[in-house]
């Protein structure tokens, strides 16, 4: 199984700043995902992290709101862009290497 | 439009008394269902992927089962540890690039 780290763990940010979410995988995955998950609720996929290139973003998420990064095939950022209350859930970062995904533990993000 | 819908949403137990959960999918061409577990504050932990009609898997006091429409989770005299929420996911042929995520069932198993 892949181990995936994620950092911060939590974090209570203020509204109109931005934070970067960092994910490294322990060893190469095919693909890296981003999603979110708002209390109670299942997971909604933000994008697809692309190695050297443009994530590939969900209807409903955008590049300026969710600036992704992947410069290698074990580490992906996400960052929060410009935050609102709107934004507070849990952030999970997941690698594929084409029979499972992995998940990391998560991002609680607070926005006040 | 592919789709995922589990049920039910909650389901509360006596410790060992047995039950399933269900997860119905609609999708173009199955390449994989999955199972995952969610404690509450942390990401899902992986369980069971199954790739055909027939298939089963078992792990411990869960055995995961699929159909061409839909995929059993069996729980086999669960203890209070069991207590989680159970995720089901599925990956379609044509675009194994994403994971389509049912809601969830919320399991509470009491002593």
């Amino acid at each position: 199984s892949a181990v995936i780290s994620q950092k911060p763990s939590r974090d209570i940010c203020q509204r109109g700043t931005s934070l970067t979410i960092q994910c490294q995988v322990d060893s190469q995955v095919t693909m890296m995902f981003w999603y979110r998950q708002q209390p109670g609720q299942s997971l909604t996929l933000i994008a697809t992290a692309n190695q050297g290139s443009e994530a590939t973003y969900e209807s409903g998420f955008v590049i300026d709101k969710f600036p992704i990064s992947r410069p290698n095939l074990t580490f992906s950022t996400l960052t929060v862009s410009n935050m609102s209350p709107e934004d507070s859930s849990i952030y999970l970062c997941s690698g594929d290497r084409g029979r499972e995904a992995f998940f990391g533990q998560g991002t609680r993000l607070t926005v006040v | 439009e592919d789709q995922v819908t589990q049920s039910p949403e909650a389901l509360r137990l006596q410790e060992g008394e047995s039950s399933s959960l269900n997860c119905s999918y609609t999708v173009s061409g199955l390449r994989g269902l999955f199972w995952y577990r969610q404690d509450p504050g942390k990401g899902p932990e992986f369980l069971f992927t199954l790739y055909s009609a027939g298939e089963e898997k078992e792990k411990e006091r869960l055995k995961a089962t699929l159909t061409k429409k839909e995929s059993f989770l069996h729980i086999t005299a669960p203890k209070p540890e069991d207590s989680a929420t159970y995720l089901c996911a599925v990956q379609a042929v044509d675009n194994f690039n994403k994971f389509y995520f049912g809601s969830g069932t919320k399991l509470n198993v009491k002593p």
